[in-house]
């Protein structure tokens, strides 16, 4: 299930089911998107990214989703495997050279 | 993907004392590099852009003179803690874009640790 608290929202799965992490993104001129993992006490590892002329891309196990009128943006991981458990990120550019902005997290705990 | 790697992974200082931390890209060179902070269980929240040869651009509400930024090359930028105290605890990451290689995609660092007692 998934529960929003005072702490980071978390979504348990078992293990070998499929993930859905969802993300509202803040800015509608946004041209480009990224999810990272980061396990504890390390720095973001890019998954996927999506730019904003596209509503879905794939990679190895993962799948992003745009929906840019409603502004939000989903992670899907087929499968789940216990290594998957870290806290999901997305993150957006509003164009050109801007930095990145993070989104708020939400931590993925996959039950063995 | 690009490697940007980070120097010390952890730190433990007096409150008072000042700390740096390098950030280094290490198979590209890097224009603009990124400076984050995280507090635990929170996101990253950007502190400044770090731009070669000139000086850097802080985000609203970062002190440039407690935390100074220093990118003297291509592949290398530095943060500097001034007078930490115990509230500039936090994880300091570092960010940079491959001008070579996926242009809009931001790598990251491991991190360093900041601990002020």
């Amino acid at each position: 299930g998934e529960s929003v608290g005072l702490h980071l929202p978390t979504l348990s799965v078992q293990e070998g089911d499929n993930s859905i992490i969802n993300c509202a993104y803040s800015n509608s001129a946004s041209d480009y998107f990224i999810w990272y993992k980061q396990e504890s006490g390390k720095g973001p590892q890019f998954i996927i990214d999506i730019r904003s002329n596209m509503d879905k891309r794939q990679g190895q196990r993962v799948t992003v989703l745009l929906n840019k009128t409603v502004k939000h943006l989903s992670l899907q991981i087929a499968a789940t495997q216990p290594g998957d458990s870290a806290v999901y990120f997305c993150a957006e550019r509003v164009s050109g050279n801007t930095p990145l902005v993070f989104g708020k997290g939400t931590r993925l705990s996959v039950i063995a | 993907g690009a490697v940007v790697s980070q120097h010390p992974s952890w730190v433990i200082c007096k409150s008072g004392t000042s700390v740096k931390i390098e950030c280094r890209s290490l198979d590209f060179q890097a224009t603009t590099m990124f400076w984050y902070r995280q507090f635990p269980k929170q996101s990253l929240m950007l502190m400044a852009t770090s731009n070669e040869g000139s000086k850097a651009t802080y985000e609203q509400g970062v002190e440039k003179d407690k935390f100074l930024i220093n990118h003297a090359s291509l592949t290398l930028s530095t943060l500097t803690v001034t007078s930490a105290h115990p509230e500039d605890s936090s994880f300091y990451i570092c960010s940079a874009r491959d001008p070579g290689g996926r242009r809009e995609t931001q790598y990251f660092g491991p991190g360093t640790r900041l601990l002020v007692l």
